[in-house]
């Protein structure tokens, strides 16, 4: 059965950062486009950032450029996101998704 | 605001069929595949329609979903009290390179 595990969410201060991890399990992992979104408290559904399978297709959404790296380990089935100059309004739980799968999410707080 | 437009709210009663909606446009859902999503209170969102019409394995065929043009439509027919969630669509868009979602539609079950 095909599993997406989020870590590395927690509390971090403003202009810190936080290195998030997908471990995925079931799948052919580099055979899929990764991405991660994100959801504010009480907000809808926003994308962070894709990556494709063979990492050499990046992009990211106007409100993380520049601050997130997204990347990937293919070797270890991992998909990561880097997080720096992390600002209030980062504060969400992210998840790692493909067109099929969705993971539980990992949350993260950025307050001083 | 989202890229995506949802109705915010939708309700129905037992047993009932209801269908709701999202509107895009040329750069999303009439040109790539259009996702829905169902979310229940403090719990991660579920994938209940992928590429337009597919179902992930384990989702009752009570829900249906189409797409015509810049719009796309999920369909629960058979509406029982557990499916009292939010739902969301999404698709990718070819001009921001990335997935866009609509608001979401709250479904209440009466």
């Amino acid at each position: 059965e095909a599993q997406l595990v989020e870590s590395g969410g927690g509390l971090a201060k403003p202009g810190g950062s936080l290195r998030l991890s997908c471990a995925a399990t079931g799948i052919t992992f580099r055979s899929f486009t990764m991405n991660w979104v994100r959801q504010a408290p009480g907000q809808g559904l926003e994308w962070v950032s894709t990556i494709n399978g063979g990492g050499d297709y990046l992009s990211y959404a106007d409100s993380v450029k520049g601050r997130f790296t997204i990347s990937r380990d293919n070797a270890k089935n991992s998909l990561y996101l880097q997080m720096n100059s992390l600002r209030a309004d980062d504060t969400a739980v992210y998840y790692c998704a493909t067109e099929v799968h969705w993971g539980h999410g990992t949350a993260v707080t950025i307050s001083s | 605001q989202s890229v995506l437009t949802q109705t915010p709210s939708a309700s129905g009663t037992p047993g009932q069929t209801i269908t709701m909606s999202c509107s895009g446009s040329s750069s999303n859902i009439e040109k790539n595949y259009v996702f829905w999503c169902q979310q229940f209170p403090g719990a991660a969102p579920k994938l209940l329609i992928y590429r337009n019409t597919q179902r992930p394995s384990g989702v009752p065929d009570r829900f249906s979903a189409s797409k015509s043009g810049t719009s796309a439509s999920l369909a629960i027919s058979g509406l029982r009290s557990e499916d009292e969630a939010d739902y969301y669509c999404a698709a990718w868009d070819d001009n921001l390179r990335g997935w866009v979602f609509g608001g979401g539609t709250k479904l209440t079950v009466l």
